[in-house]
């Protein structure tokens, strides 16, 4: 058990529609960084938190937004899903204020199937 | 940009062999790299980091081998067991970057 835990797990839903991706980090980190792992691919960053602000971002769509909320936890929203999207959402905190240099802790993901 | 790849998507060995996961880089900023180990339906997993500052570097039956003239790195897993079986990914990450880059991941099967 990494200590990120994600909600949901699972989530099924159609084209057009909106999501949110909830993220609990691990206790004391202060970093959430958001990944895409799309079928038999590689995981594409997407966009870094630390303590609330936006540190770094990666490849999201403009439909894609996320925040960290003042207890850290972290939310990615995703909207006018299309089928593209479908993939498994990884959530990773670590301490690290600014670059990397030490372990992401992974959650265990989120799979969103777009139908 | 950084770019993080891996010269093989699937590797099978027998258990009790070394295995040998291999990763090349383009960035010749990057100077830290990690390997992280997913299993089905789980998040990745550490496995080893290792700085730029070093060729080398050591686990508990894994070892990190780096060598930046050819901007190449890779993982040798020591007396394969079938608990190993995976996708290992590595990872970069640049001097003044605070994300890590990750290659596309090895599918490592062990046979019994």
């Amino acid at each position: 058990d990494s200590g990120v835990t994600q909600t949901p797990k699972h989530l099924i839903t159609a084209t057009g529609q909106r999501v949110t991706l909830r993220c609990s980090p691990r206790s004391g980190d202060l970093s959430v960084y958001w990944y895409q792992q799309s079928l038999d691919q590689g995981l594409q960053f997407l966009i870094q938190y630390y303590n609330g602000e936006e540190r770094a971002k990666g490849n999201i769509l403009e439909r894609f937004s996320a925040q960290q909320f003042p207890d850290l936890h972290s939310e990615l929203n995703l909207s006018s899903l299309e089928l593209g999207d479908s993939a498994l959402y990884f959530c990773a905190s670590s301490v690290a204020v600014g670059r990397v240099t030490g372990e992401l802790f992974f959650g265990e993901g989120s799979r969103l199937t777009v139908l | 940009g950084e770019s993080v790849g891996l010269h093989l998507p699937t590797l099978s060995v027998q258990e009790g062999d070394n295995s040998i996961i291999n990763c090349a880089y383009s960035n010749s900023a990057s100077d830290y790299f990690i390997w992280y180990k997913q299993e089905s339906g789980k998040g990745p997993q550490f496995i080893i980091d290792i700085r730029s500052n070093m060729d080398k570097r050591q686990g508990q039956r894994v070892t990190v081998l780096l060598n930046k003239t050819v901007k190449h790195l890779s993982l040798q897993i020591a007396a394969t067991q079938p608990g190993d079986s995976a996708v290992y990914f590595c990872a970069g990450s640049e001097t003044s970057g605070s994300r890590l880059t990750f290659g596309e991941g090895t599918q490592l099967t062990v046979n019994p």
